[in-house]
């Protein structure tokens, strides 16, 4: 199996809701990844765990808090988002962080904030 | 930094015909190189990777050669078909970091008429 699977699919959210997306992955891989990207843009790294640690923050502001319960699981938590954080959310994998891995890809969560 | 250049695109082509869609490279380490693929709609997938320099990568009739001397990792498929219309982004990993960070291009939007 090397699929990377993400909920929801589409997500559209108030500025004062909280919402939650999910990522999952049963390849035993022990590296995952948040990026977000724009419309015609390459995917931004947000956020690298490694071993269920926090590894990377690349200065995300504090209303995306992420969480990772276990091994397989990724949680992106979303509050008081602004309209400029609509974009697709990508989730990834790789066997661990050592360079020059691939990374595997969910097929992403794209988020609307109204 | 590392850094990543494509051409620009976007690249129209009439189907059959041959792709070239030229990348480069600037590195300090040793990196592995890739190519990954993105269907409108979808997450990146990895479409072929080299890990050492004169490698030949090659998936679904794609193929890229990692060029030391040239810094360069060009992606070519000789017919091209329309479900080949994608984005595609060129992106390296360095074998010396720890981080799990690649380094991606800007993409190069591909559109196959029949």
């Amino acid at each position: 199996d090397t699929e990377v699977t993400q909920t929801p699919k589409h997500l559209v959210m108030g500025m004062t809701n909280k919402k939650s997306l999910k990522c999952e992955q049963h390849m035993g891989h022990r590296a995952m990844y948040w990026y977000k990207q724009k419309a015609k843009k390459p995917p931004e790294l947000m956020f690298v765990y490694s071993y269920e640690k926090l590894s990377i923050n690349e200065s995300v502001p504090s209303r995306f808090s992420p969480e990772c319960p276990n091994s397989s699981l990724l949680n992106l938590h979303l509050h008081a988002l602004q309209p400029e954080d609509s974009a697709l959310y990508l989730c990834a994998s790789s066997q661990g962080l050592a360079g020059g891995q691939e990374q595997y890809f969910g097929p992403g969560t794209r988020l609307t904030v109204t | 930094g590392d850094s990543v250049t494509q051409m620009e695109g976007p690249v129209t082509l009439s189907e059959e015909a041959f792709l070239t869609i030229n990348c480069t490279y600037t590195a300090t380490g040793y990196p592995s190189l890739f190519w990954y693929v993105q269907y409108p709609g979808e997450g990146l997938q990895l479409l072929l990777k080299a890990t050492k320099a004169d490698d030949k990568g090659s998936n679904k009739g794609f193929e890229a050669t990692y060029r030391k001397e040239t810094t360069s990792f060009h992606l070519e498929k000789g017919s091209v078909q329309v479900s080949d219309s994608a984005v595609y982004f060129c992106a390296l990993s360095d074998v010396n970091t720890n981080a799990g960070k690649s380094t991606f291009g800007d993409g190069t939007t591909l559109t196959v008429k029949p």
